[in-house]
């Protein structure tokens, strides 16, 4: 499919375990963010790459979370020693961003990882 | 205060009504700004860019009024399908990396 993908679309580990989430952007898209949401509650950001530029991991709630983007492509977001606070929604968008229409563009949401920590 | 705030609601109006909810916004420098729409338990959805001059896209309208810091999403004619929750969200830098997600107005659209 053309859109973003992500995977798995639900996990449920235990507390203390580490876990990984896969995003697969948009072909073409440089820009790629990750979010989380909890039930009823708004998205918060997480961590931004762009291109080959360092990434922005201002959101990162605390060092147990950590996210790397390989070739430009693919990104996996890793949670280790889960706590019961980190379930949650895991969103991930792409946009198309580039010198001229930085932050003009709009994000493309994949379908998100349904994270449960028992 | 919050960078981007919206009303919660929930708005409860009924087929066919027009109804608009706003969107403040505390960084006067903010360039970009976006309506999206989630549905229960879905990822968001771009809606509509919203421009300096106001834009119109069908039913709906979004306006960006600078001086007071708020953009406005109007729906006319609405359909029990608007029921959502709308995102207001606002970039503040030209990076792209400071972009703001309110935490969404609720709509409930009533037969």
């Amino acid at each position: 499919g053309a859109g973003v993908s992500q995977s798995p679309s639900n996990k449920v580990t235990e507390k203390g375990k580490d876990v990984e989430l896969r995003c697969d952007p948009i072909s073409g898209h440089t820009a790629l963010y990750w979010y989380r949401q909890s039930l009823g509650q708004g998205l918060e950001f997480l961590i931004y790459f762009q291109g080959n530029s360092a990434p922005d991991k201002s959101g990162l709630p605390s060092d147990r979370f950590s996210a790397e983007r390989t070739g430009g492509s693919v990104s996996t977001l890793t949670i280790q020693r889960t706590q019961q606070e980190d379930s949650a929604v895991y969103l991930c968008a792409s946009s198309l961003e580039s010198r001229r229409y930085r932050g003009n563009q709009p994000q493309h949401f994949g379908d998100g990882t349904r994270l449960s920590i028992l | 205060r919050k960078e981007v705030e919206q009303d919660p609601g929930p708005f409860n109006v009924p087929e066919g009504a027009t109804v608009a909810f706003n969107c403040t916004y505390s960084n006067s420098a903010s360039q970009s700004f976006f309506w999206y729409r989630q549905d229960c338990r879905k990822e968001p959805k771009l809606l509509m860019s919203v421009y300096s001059s106001g834009n119109e896209d069908g039913r709906f309208t979004a306006q960006l009024n600078r001086a007071s810091q708020y953009i406005s999403l109007l729906i006319r004619d609405s359909k029990l399908s608007d029921s959502a929750t709308y995102l207001c969200v606002v970039n503040e830098t030209s990076s792209a990396s400071k972009i703001i997600f309110g935490s969404g107005t609720r709509l409930s659209i009533r037969p």
